[in-house]
């Protein structure tokens, strides 16, 4: 079975600093992708990560797969108050004929403070 | 930009009361998603549904709930009999026929509440 581990759960950063969340999965998978969601909002793609070393920036935002890890990570840089928000992680479950059986990780509530 | 449209926002039911959720995904997309959400906790997918018929379904999706597209626009969740542990944010998502590459578009959500 399929299991997406995220931490931390809770981060609290300062604007201007930079922070990882990091997204564990238990079995190989070929795809990684992250989503934002605000407060009372739906799921906001930021990222589909493919391959083993795939790396996708979006401004501040910065996610980076290892398969063989089983390793995704998030990379915020010199945050700002705009990211605070709930940030997942999801993982294709391996073998699904259907690509939208998605394993979410339980999520990374971020609050960025002046 | 193309989006994702569910309605109601928000649906009150009583406990043992039918409910339908309603959808209307993107246009050209061909493959359709239930996710639900409950409060503070992380999103679980529930089923999955392409040319007609359920693709995949999780342990969520027992016998109490079904999934239509009854008219080719709209895909539709049905709860026939809900109870409290139901209440939660219920997401429609679609996706185009990549399906490797492809990712899945969120709506808004139903926050469905069973009293």
């Amino acid at each position: 079975e399929l299991k997406v581990e995220q931490n931390p759960l809770f981060l609290s950063m300062q604007e201007g600093k930079n922070y990882t969340i990091y997204c564990n999965y238990s079995t190989t998978s070929d795809r990684l992708y992250w989503y934002r969601q605000d407060p009372g909002k739906s799921l906001e793609s930021l990222f589909v990560l493919l391959s083993n070393g795939a790396v996708k920036q979006e401004g501040r935002l910065m996610a980076s797969l290892d398969t063989k890890a089983r390793l995704s990570t998030l990379h915020i840089t010199a945050a700002v108050h705009d990211l605070s928000a709930t940030y997942f992680c999801a993982v294709a479950v391996p073998g699904g004929g259907s690509q939208g059986n998605l394993i979410f990780g339980k999520g990374t509530k971020l609050s960025v403070k002046p | 930009e193309p989006e994702v449209t569910q309605t109601p926002s928000h649906q009150v039911t009583q406990m043992g009361q039918e409910v339908i959720l309603r959808c209307v995904p993107i246009s050209n997309h061909l493959y359709f998603y239930w996710y639900r959400q409950i409060l503070g906790q992380k999103v679980e997918f529930l089923v999955s549904f392409y040319n007609n018929e359920i693709s995949e379904k999780s342990e969520i999706f027992d016998d109490q709930f079904s999934v239509e597209r009854p008219d080719g626009s709209n895909f539709t969740l049905k709860i026939r009999s809900t109870k409290l542990e139901d209440s939660a944010m219920y997401f429609c998502a679609s996706s185009d026929l990549a399906p490797v590459w492809a990712e899945a578009f969120f709506g808004q959500g139903t926050r469905l509440t069973v009293v």
